[in-house]
Order: C-alpha cells, then structure tokens, then sequence
C-alpha cells in the first residue's frame, strides 16, 4: 500500500481559475505535511508545510489539512501559466520500523491554460 | 529556508566508469541527507538515507555496492555511481534539511551514460 497518494492528473484549469490539488496518506502518526513545486528539468521546491489541522494561507496558495481523514490539499487562486507544473506532496511521518522519514506521492500535473 | 547544492549539475559519462556527486548544505548543517533518482515523467525514488558518521541505509531494491553513499561530515554527502551503465541515465537528486521537518532539495545532477 503506497504511504502517500495523489491523482497523477494531467489536471488543466483556466488562467485566473482556482486549481484544486488533493493528497491522501496512510494510517501512520503523521507530523508534517509539505506541499512541493516541480518544473519539468528541475528539483522540487518547497511551497507550503502545514503541521495542524485548518487552513494556512500564503499569498495565492492555501494548504487544508486534516489529519481524521487523512488528507492534505492545496489550492491555488488565480492560477498562472507559471503554475504549470507537478505539485508533489510530502508527509513526515514516524513508523515504529523506520522512524522519521519523508514520503512523497507520484506528483499531480497540473497545466494553466492562458 | 536553507540553501543545499550539488555538484556537477550535469555529467556525460562512458558506460563502465564511476561518477561521483557532491551534495553540500550551504548555510546549515546535516545530520541526515536523502538521495532521490528521478526517471523521465517519473516521480521521486528514494535511493538512501545518507547519515552522518555512519553507514547509508538504501531502500529495498537499491544496490549498495553500485550507489557508494559517504557523509563524511555535517554539510557533505557524496553519492558514487560505480560502474554506471546506461540504465542508471537519470535526474540524481539529495536534500537535507536543519531537522525532520524541513527538506529543502539540491538543483540536481542530471548523468547521462553513453
């Protein structure tokens, strides 16, 4: 059973669109949640972390998180052509065999239509 | 948030040579660095866990003896494609983080093996 799971997409919206990006994790004691960015040729960079339950809000994006249902999201207002990218979803998370260790999901691709 | 680089950013290699790559933390230290393999419009691997003073730990299906992985010291870790063939073509990616709720990833080498 895979930690971390993200619809692969392609997922397209229009510019000025809301995009709605959702991960799903297993049942562990998850700490940390992490929304990452990634351009085609590029290494991911860190967009949002999220560590309790609610809503954090960074300028155009917004993390929910809620850890009964097991569930991070995203949401980026008025999208941008520049958003177009894969958003990839991390989760800290602590196993009795492993301990601390990040999980990534497969990345959701998402595409802003001028 | 914290500056990881590596180095070379690209390498072009003969098949049956080994290459290595420098992973540094610029402005912080490491206990714990992670490498990544990343295949064409594949998601992230996690290869290994890179500890300092102390042996990798690779993940299952890793070659330990083909991916040399050495954290000789809080702020460098070096992973060592020995023998490279060209299957092991693909976006070679670490990071760190100043503890485990961060991870912040380097640029990225890109090896290609002819």
């Amino acid at each position: 059973q895979k930690e971390v799971e993200q619809n692969s997409g392609p997922l397209s919206v229009p510019e000025g669109a809301i995009a709605s990006l959702n991960c799903t994790y297993s049942d562990r004691v998850s700490q940390s949640f992490f929304w990452y960015r990634q351009y085609s040729g590029k290494s991911p960079e860190l967009i949002m972390s999220i560590y309790s339950n609610g809503d954090k809000e960074d300028g155009r994006f917004t993390a929910q998180l809620n850890k009964a249902s097991q569930y991070v999201s995203l949401l980026i207002r008025d999208s941008q052509p520049s958003d177009s990218a894969t958003y990839l979803c991390a989760v800290n998370m602590k196993g009795w065999d492993t301990g601390n260790q990040f999980y990534f999901g497969t990345g959701t691709s998402l595409t802003v239509i001028p | 948030g914290a500056v990881v680089s590596q180095h070379p950013s690209r390498v072009i290699c003969k098949s049956g040579t080994s290459v290595k790559i420098e992973c540094r933390s610029l402005d912080f230290q490491a206990t714990t660095m992670f490498w990544y393999r990343q295949f064409p419009k594949q998601s992230l691997m996690l290869m290994a866990t890179s500890n300092e003073g102390s042996k990798a730990t690779y993940e299952q299906g890793v070659e330990k003896d083909k991916f040399l992985i050495n954290h000789a010291s809080l702020t460098l870790s070096t992973l060592t494609v020995t023998s490279a063939h060209p299957e092991d073509s693909s976006f070679y990616i670490c990071s760190g983080g100043r503890n485990m709720n961060e991870q912040f990833f380097g640029p990225g080498t890109r090896l290609t093996v002819l």
